[in-house]
């Protein structure tokens, strides 16, 4: 069954700090890999996509990695900010269907 | 930057009511698509419409849902008869192509509350 879990479920972390959230995925066909950024009672809004092909991708302060063998996902959050507090999505699309098949989040807090 | 719009941002209506949500996609997207978020829940898939009609959907999507695109911008989630557990966030996203790898932009989602 395509599934897709993320861990931890829910993060604290202090103003400045890194942090690293995690993603496994039993998707296949496998076509790509997406992190959304969802704030409370919004849209998500995509941070990256990746390909098969790609090991790691960054879009700003947010680097997100892949390991297609071992199907697992990395996003790397460095020198977090207050506006970083949201939810952190991975979503990985099916080759076949075209599907996204979605994770529910790893809530990050960040506080001052 | 262009957005995909959603009106209301919040609907609240009785069991039984019909409520139709609306969407405004980017203008140069051709693929649109309804989700829906029950609080505390992953974001699920209802729909996917091109070219003026349904080109996938989902279990959930039944007899009760229908989408429409009545002019060249609106696109809109019909629910014909509201359950309570119709209750959820409803995202309209669009995107220029389908999927295999394409961005899809999500509204900021109408908040439906049935009772």
């Amino acid at each position: 069954k395509n599934q897709v879990e993320q861990s931890p479920q829910s993060l604290i972390i202090l103003e400045g700090k890194n942090c690293t959230l995690q993603c496994n995925y039993t998707v296949s066909p496998f076509s790509n890999l997406r992190w959304y950024k969802q704030d409370t009672g919004r849209g998500p809004v995509s941070l990256t996509i990746m390909t098969f092909s790609e090991n790691t991708k960054s879009n700003g302060r947010y680097t997100a990695t892949l390991d297609a063998d071992t199907k697992q996902s990395s996003l790397h959050i460095t020198a977090s900010q207050l506006s970083d507090s949201a939810s952190y999505i991975c979503v990985v699309e099916a080759g076949n269907n075209r599907k996204l098949i979605w994770g529910l989040g790893t809530s990050l807090a960040v506080n001052p | 930057e262009p957005e995909v719009t959603q009106t209301p941002s919040h609907q609240v209506t009785q069991m039984g009511q019909e409520v139709i949500l609306r969407c405004v996609p980017i203008s140069n997207h051709l693929y649109f698509y309804w989700y829906r978020q029950i609080l505390g829940q992953k974001v699920e898939f209802l729909v996917s419409f091109y070219n003026n009609e349904i080109s996938e959907k989902s279990e959930i999507f039944d007899d009760q849902f229908s989408v429409e695109r009545p002019d060249g911008s609106n696109f809109t989630l019909k629910i014909r008869s509201t359950k309570l557990e119709d209750s959820a966030m409803y995202f309209c996203a669009s995107s220029q192509r389908t999927s295999g790898g394409r961005e899809q932009y999500f509204g900021p989602g109408t908040r439906l509350t049935v009772t």
